[in-house]
């Protein structure tokens, strides 16, 4: 139980165009998703949580109007990354936590972006 | 604000032998603590947890006590196999302050594992 899946799980993009990455809880209710963005061999460094039907609360430093966040539904949120550049490039990965286990997030597997 | 500190890697290691990563916090409340691997490629397995002092979690042969005394989770491992080269983070969770659960990850340990 307690998977949380990605799609896609790896994408490469021109300069300029925007680039939709999805993260579904298959088997429990998301209370709230998390989106995180991992550089290489480095740490973790959280965008933004996500409560169901209302707006994202974004972590210091990270622009709201170039990642947009929508958790529209109890198994799905998805990031948007809007008018992507080079410096975008990075592996995505996002996170779910329920109301029964809501000490513990579960991780999906993380999407690969590449923005040429 | 509520931070974690890892030791440094990368570790190199021979199968079998002895395994010890640091991990050290500051938090105000009673955060809970978890150990977390990630291997190539892929996103974060959750390794183990312990949600309250002295609590020990385990789980394929991986040990961390939480220790308040010394604000410590350290993992420990008696035996490691090549199978177990991978990324290793170390977190907690800021219910107390965020009431969001959110995660606060160390820097990550590069254990590297030779046959």
């Amino acid at each position: 139980g307690a998977v949380v899946s990605q799609h896609p799980s790896w994408v490469i993009c021109k300069s300029g165009t925007s680039v939709k990455i999805e993260c579904r809880s298959l088997d429990f209710q998301a209370t709230t998703m998390f989106w995180y963005r991992q550089f290489p061999k480095q740490s973790l460094m959280l965008m933004a949580t996500s409560n169901e039907g209302s707006k994202a609360t974004y972590e210091q430093g990270v622009e709201k109007d170039k990642f947009l966040i929508n958790h529209a539904s109890l198994t799905l949120s998805t990031l948007t990354v809007t008018s992507a550049h080079p410096e975008d490039s990075s592996f995505y990965i996002c996170s779910a936590n329920d109301y029964l286990s809501y000490n513990e997030q579960f991780f999906g597997p993380g999407t690969r972006l590449t923005v040429l | 604000g509520n931070s974690v500190t890892q030791m440094e890697g990368p570790v190199t290691l021979s199968e079998e032998a002895f395994l010890t990563i640091n991990c050290t916090y500051t938090a105000t409340g009673y955060p809970s603590l978890f150990w977390y691997v990630q291997y190539p490629g892929e996103g974060l397995q959750l390794l183990l947890k312990a949600t309250k002092a002295d609590d020990k979690g385990s789980n394929k042969g991986f040990e961390a006590t939480y220790r308040k005394e010394t604000t410590s989770f350290h993992l420990e491992k008696g035996s490691v196999q090549v199978s177990d080269s991978a990324v290793y983070f170390c977190a907690l969770s800021d219910w107390g302050s965020s009431n969001t659960g959110k995660l606060i990850f160390g820097q990550g340990t590069t254990l590297q594992v030779k046959p």
